[in-house]
């Protein structure tokens, strides 16, 4: 089946490292795959998304580039916030069965 | 704040019982999602809604139901509950019923049951 693994959390960086949080997939066909991000108790929110490969995903600073031959779309900003600090799930969605998939999640924690 | 609104935003209650949880979807969004995120289960897939029909299912138990009004807020009914049941739930909205709409999130309803 599909399914989605992300790197083991939790991950503390200092303020300004550089960030990346591996995701990787499994599917039969092409999904569409995303990053959410969940800041202490709220929803989800929609980080950044690519729908085919090659594709980059941006937003806020942060970047994912889908890549069909590694079936991966790793997560990276360059210079990561207190802010910054959530947990951070990557996820896949099909469209013949039009439901999203989510990975377990990475917590990411910044120190000032 | 995403837009999506779900009440009550705790529930406690026994085993056996029922509960009702609600969510109502943004302004102009016809799909509405229900998810489950647990410690051990992670976050799941449970049901999707589209303008009042059944889209999709995933991992929804035979004792959780769910259904959209056609002032399209969504109810999801969670019977003969039991312990494992315990658990943040999620109501998610998207304008469409495709998989690449994002979907916003409700802040969730915490369910513990007792």
């Amino acid at each position: 089946g599909n399914s989605v693994t992300q790197m083991e959390g939790p991950v503390t960086l200092s303020e300004e490292a550089f960030l990346t949080i591996n995701c990787t997939y499994t599917a039969t066909g092409y999904p569409s795959l995303f990053w959410y991000v969940q800041y202490p108790g709220e929803g989800l929110q929609l980080l950044l998304k690519a729908t085919k490969a090659d594709d980059k995903g941006s937003n806020k600073g942060f970047e994912a580039t889908y890549r069909k031959e590694t079936t991966s779309f790793h997560l990276e900003k360059g210079s990561v916030q207190v802010s910054d600090s959530a947990v951070y799930f990557c996820a896949l969605g099909m469209e013949y069965g039009n439901k999203l998939v989510f990975g377990a999640g990475t917590i990411l924690r910044v120190k000032s | 704040d995403s837009g999506v609104t779900q009440t009550p935003k705790h529930l406690i209650t026994a085993t056996g019982q029922r509960v009702t949880l609600r969510c109502s979807p943004r302004s102009g969004d016809l799909s509405v999602y229900w998810y489950q995120q647990s410690l051990d289960q992670g976050l799941q897939f449970l049901i999707q809604y589209y303008n009042g029909e059944e889209r999709a299912k995933g991992n929804i138990l035979e004792r959780f139901s769910a259904q959209q009004f056609p002032d399209l807020h969504s109810e999801l009914n969670l019977s003969s509950l039991e312990l494992g049941d315990s658990a943040l739930y999620f109501c998610a909205s998207s304008v469409g019923g495709i998989v690449t709409d994002t979907q916003y999130f409700g802040p969730g309803t915490r369910l513990t049951v007792l």
